[in-house]
């Protein structure tokens, strides 16, 4: 297994568009969480997954941005609309979901920059 | 919800000293996080811990749950020892919780 991947690495948008990130955690991992982080700032908690299950949604993650994760494998984010402010890093991690929550694999994060 | 405080927000230091970074939280915890950054690089976790101490190389984190405090050690520091180093613990304190953030210490190591 090569840990949790992303795609894609950096996206470049006009203001407006809409763009989804990918992402796939490692295969046995039943949790999925994502980030955000901007320049110099430590990352922020946009929603995470228990399987297919979205179970929490910070509100960070306002009604244009949309995560799924069918059958409980890859998930998907998607930003509706583009502003500028959206401009930042997204990172997906994984973890096994013990009782304790599991250690956090992350992957290396899509930088989204919206023009 | 938790909120996270580090200190310091930088630190450099010479090659072979000993480093100490500090985490502090407000709410109760199941487990607390250590994660390093590289610049331009993704995040490895370093350390999970609910209690006592773990060690690993030349890092070292303890917790005190009484306290709401954590701190990272590194002993014998070395220059790729370089990156920023990032607390967080769960948002409202459970395992499964997403996590919330410090802002993270920037350590340089010159040789």
């Amino acid at each position: 297994d090569t840990g949790v991947s992303q795609n894609p690495r950096h996206k470049i948008t006009k203001r407006g568009q809409n763009v989804t990130f990918r992402c796939d955690p490692i295969s046995e991992h039943n949790r999925l969480y994502w980030y955000r982080q901007t320049l110099g700032q430590g990352p922020e908690f946009l929603t995470y997954f228990q399987n297919e299950a979205q179970l929490e949604k910070s509100r960070l993650l306002s009604d244009r941005f949309s995560a799924e994760r069918p059958k409980g494998s890859f998930s998907t984010l998607e930003i509706q609309r583009t502003e500028q402010g959206d401009s930042a890093m997204y990172l997906c991690a994984s973890s096994p979901g013990t009782g304790l929550g599991g250690e956090l694999f992350f992957g290396e994060g899509s930088r989204l920059t919206v023009l | 919800k938790n909120e996270v405080e580090q200190s310091p927000q930088n630190l450099t230091a010479q090659e072979g000293e000993f480093i100490t970074i500090n985490c502090s939280y407000s709410v109760g915890i199941s487990a607390l996080h250590w994660l390093q950054q590289h610049p331009g690089g993704g995040i490895v976790s370093l350390f999970m811990l609910s209690s006592g101490k773990k060690k690993h190389g030349r890092l070292i984190a303890t917790i005190n749950i009484q306290e709401k405090h954590s701190s990272l050690h590194i002993t014998a520091s070395h220059p790729r020892d370089s990156a920023v180093y990032i607390c967080a613990v769960p948002l409202w304190g459970g395992g499964a919780d997403g996590l919330t953030f410090g802002k993270g210490t920037h350590l340089i190591i010159q040789p």
